[in-house]
């Protein structure tokens, strides 16, 4: 159950677009197409924002995006906006009723 | 509204005992897997266990197997965490979070409580 692997942080300007990366192995994020990923703002609940790779939960914007190619799933958040800064995390089915998290990555938007 | 709140954190010494509560509302408690995921001070997020919709099964990350156990009450709607053999690595905030789908255990994650901290120290 090793952490998928994230950067440790990305930046962008507003109205510009990132991707953050999430790199896991043939066990979890190359196996199984469900890969899920959560915005964390410190000190609040993580927040739901991408399932199944690629699909939207009802109410979130379609600014963002999710892939997978082998064994990386990417998110990619177009438009960037002040309030897209927090932490975000992917998480991956890897088996046997067991998750793995990435170790996150902080957007910083300049 | 669907809704998760965390109790039961606090400070306990290593090799001590702590049982988290997480109580649920705005949903069929008994259609849907519930999971415990923690954040390290300073690290990110680690999943720690899940309970079953059904509630005949858990499962558990590695580092807590053996040491933590997930059980419910369905008469309250609340899932718990019992954890003993408290180690200095387990301080953290602990979350409660809902599986996405019913009757599924996909580890998507779509309604999180707000967190319980526990610290554990001499």
């Amino acid at each position: 159950q090793s952490a998928l692997t994230q950067p440790a942080s990305v930046s962008g300007s507003p109205g510009q677009s990132i991707t953050i990366s999430c790199t896991g192995t043939s066990s979890d994020v190359g196996a199984y197409n469900l890969v899920s990923w959560y915005q964390h703002h410190p000190g609040k609940a993580p927040k739901f924002i991408l399932y199944e790779v690629d699909k939207r939960p009802s109410g979130i914007s379609d600014r963002f995006s999710g892939s997978k190619s082998g064994n990386t799933a990417s998110l990619t958040i177009s438009g960037l906006q002040a309030e897209d800064e927090a932490d975000y995390y992917c998480c991956s089915y890897a088996g046997i009723i067991t998750l793995v998290f990435g170790g996150g990555t902080k957007l910083t938007v300049l | 509204q669907v809704q998760l709140v965390e109790s039961g954190g606090g400070v306990v010494q290593p090799g001590r005992s702590l049982r988290l509560s997480c109580a649920a509302s705005g949903f069929t408690f008994t259609s849907f897997a519930l999971h415990w995921v923690r954040q390290a001070p300073g690290k990110g997020l680690e999943w720690v266990a899940v309970m079953s919709y059904y509630g005949n099964n858990e499962y558990y990350a590695d580092s807590v197997k053996g040491r933590f156990t997930i059980s419910r009450d369905i008469s309250k709607s609340t899932v718990y965490l019992q954890m003993n053999s408290l180690r200095a690595e387990d301080t953290a905030v602990y979350y409660c979070a809902k599986d996405f789908w019913a009757t599924l255990t996909t580890g998507s994650m779509d309604v999180w409580g707000q967190g319980t901290t526990v610290t554990v120290s001499s």
